[in-house]
């Protein structure tokens, strides 16, 4: 079946930095959505992209999807401690069920 | 307030038993999924349904059985013959299959067996 990698597994950031992670598939996409998962939680749906070179904003998640539709990145500007969690991309191939990515767990450093 | 409801939130098991994880939902959802996360790791897909009456399996099926008689309902039972069941589950929806858009999971249910 088709795999979606994600990257980092784990990172750590000091509050107020910067924090990315990234998706990479090996075969076309037809959209990749975001998901955030808080300790103990369930997944949340945060957004979901279509169009080669999308990008877009939710307050200071900045998120973006590849020309060639084969990768995407998630931003989160200047971190607060109510990031904390674990961040998925997940990929619809269009005639396969939706792969999930290993996710990127999030701490952060007051 | 339309959503997924999962029962029992927490379940203890002995080893041998059979355990049926309840799935409700009324977001008239054709699509339904059952995941299986352990501690730090991702989701792992067990089974899913893309219509009532019809499911398949995943990626990780032994030792696990489903029915979708209801387009509402999609119980997992985790039986004997799951070698490593504790484990957090979670169910989720969509409305369709293919191009699903966005998943609704519920609370999930973290299975002990002692």
């Amino acid at each position: 079946g088709q795999q979606v990698m994600q990257i980092p597994q784990y990172q750590h950031v000091q509050e107020g930095e910067d924090f990315t992670t990234y998706c990479n598939s090996s075969t076309t996409l037809s959209n990749i959505q975001w998901y955030k998962q808080r300790p103990g939680g369930h997944p949340v749906f945060l957004i979901q992209l279509v169009k080669s070179g999308e990008v877009k904003k939710q307050k200071r998640l900045t998120f973006q999807f590849g020309e060639a539709k084969k990768n995407s990145s998630l931003h989160i500007t200047a971190t607060q401690t109510t990031d904390v969690g674990t961040y998925f991309c997940a990929g619809n191939f269009g005639n396969e069920k939706l792969t999930f990515g290993t996710g990127t767990r999030l701490t952060i450093i007051p | 307030d339309g959503g997924i409801t999962q029962s029992p939130k927490y379940l203890f098991r002995k080893e041998g038993q059979n355990v049926t994880l309840s799935c409700e939902q009324n977001l008239n959802h054709d699509a339904m999924y059952w995941y299986r996360q352990d501690p730090g790791q991702g989701l792992r897909l067990i089974y899913y349904s893309q219509i009532v009456n019809d499911f398949q399996k995943g990626d990780i099926a032994e030792g696990y059985s489903v029915s979708r008689e209801k387009k509402e309902s999609f119980p997992l039972t985790v039986t004997s013959a799951q070698k490593n069941p504790t484990a957090f589950y979670l169910c989720a929806s969509s409305r369709g299959f293919y191009n699903t858009g966005e998943l609704f999971f519920g609370e999930g249910s973290r299975l002990t067996v002692l």
